[in-house]
């Protein structure tokens, strides 16, 4: 089946420094791909669909010069969490839409934590 | 407002039994998409089962049967024959419009634990 990665898988960051995140389809383009946050023992809440060649467009509460979003090609989306905090410590879920299928397929995530 | 509910946080299971998992929606739009999703301890999301809001049948997928009441605004998860990896997070999604650019919300989730 389709795969979407995602790196880091793990990382541990300082607080104030930016963290950035990778999120790929390995075998499809695709021109959507929405980033996700889930707090432990909580649900996944939509952030920001990401569009290749287009500002992404962020979900309510979700400050985008803090999450910037770039969806340089049709199988590459980057989150950065800039001058990230401890309250940013959270598990990071990308998926992307293969447009040949319409479908969505989720990444592994990617644990941030902050100290 | 809340578009996807889960009543249940945790469940208990007998091995080989079969479980159901609530969920209900709320939508005007009359095409919509109703996913289930397994998050096991990894954290990755793995698709079970879809549903479409003009399908006439309910979806099978193996173990998995979606039970969707449209008139009630429910579809609930049917797992038969319990396996004990089958203990994991339950996500119940729903997708607004019929296209995959549509974002999925998602509901609370349901802890499942299967007991030997």
């Amino acid at each position: 089946g389709a795969v979407v990665s995602q790196h880091p898988s793990w990382v541990i960051c300082k607080s104030g420094t930016s963290v950035k995140i990778e999120c790929r389809s390995l075998d499809f383009q695709a021109t959507t791909m929405f980033w996700y946050r889930q707090f432990p023992k909580q649900s996944l809440m939509l952030m920001a669909t990401s569009n290749e060649g287009s500002k992404a467009t962020y979900e309510q509460g979700v400050e985008k010069d803090k999450f910037l979003i770039n969806h340089a090609s049709l199988t590459l989306s980057t989150l950065t969490v800039t001058s990230a905090h401890p309250e940013d410590s959270s598990f990071y879920i990308c998926s992307a839409r293969d447009s040949n299928k319409e479908t969505q397929y989720f990444g592994p995530g990617t644990r941030l934590l902050v100290l | 407002a809340q578009k996807i509910t889960q009543t249940q946080p945790g469940m208990f299971v007998q091995e080989k039994e079969a479980v159901t998992l609530d969920c209900t929606y709320d939508t005007s739009d009359q095409s919509y998409g109703l996913f289930w999703y397994k998050q096991p301890s990894s954290g990755e999301m793995i698709f079970l089962i879809y549903q479409g809001s003009y399908d006439e049948q309910n979806a099978t997928e193996g173990r998995y049967s979606l039970n969707f009441q449209k008139a009630r605004k429910s579809a609930n998860l049917v797992i038969s024959a319990s396996q004990l990896g089958d203990s994991a997070m339950y996500f119940c999604a729903m997708r607004e419009g019929l296209t995959a650019g549509n974002k999925l919300t998602f509901g609370g989730g349901t802890r499942v634990l299967v007991k030997p």
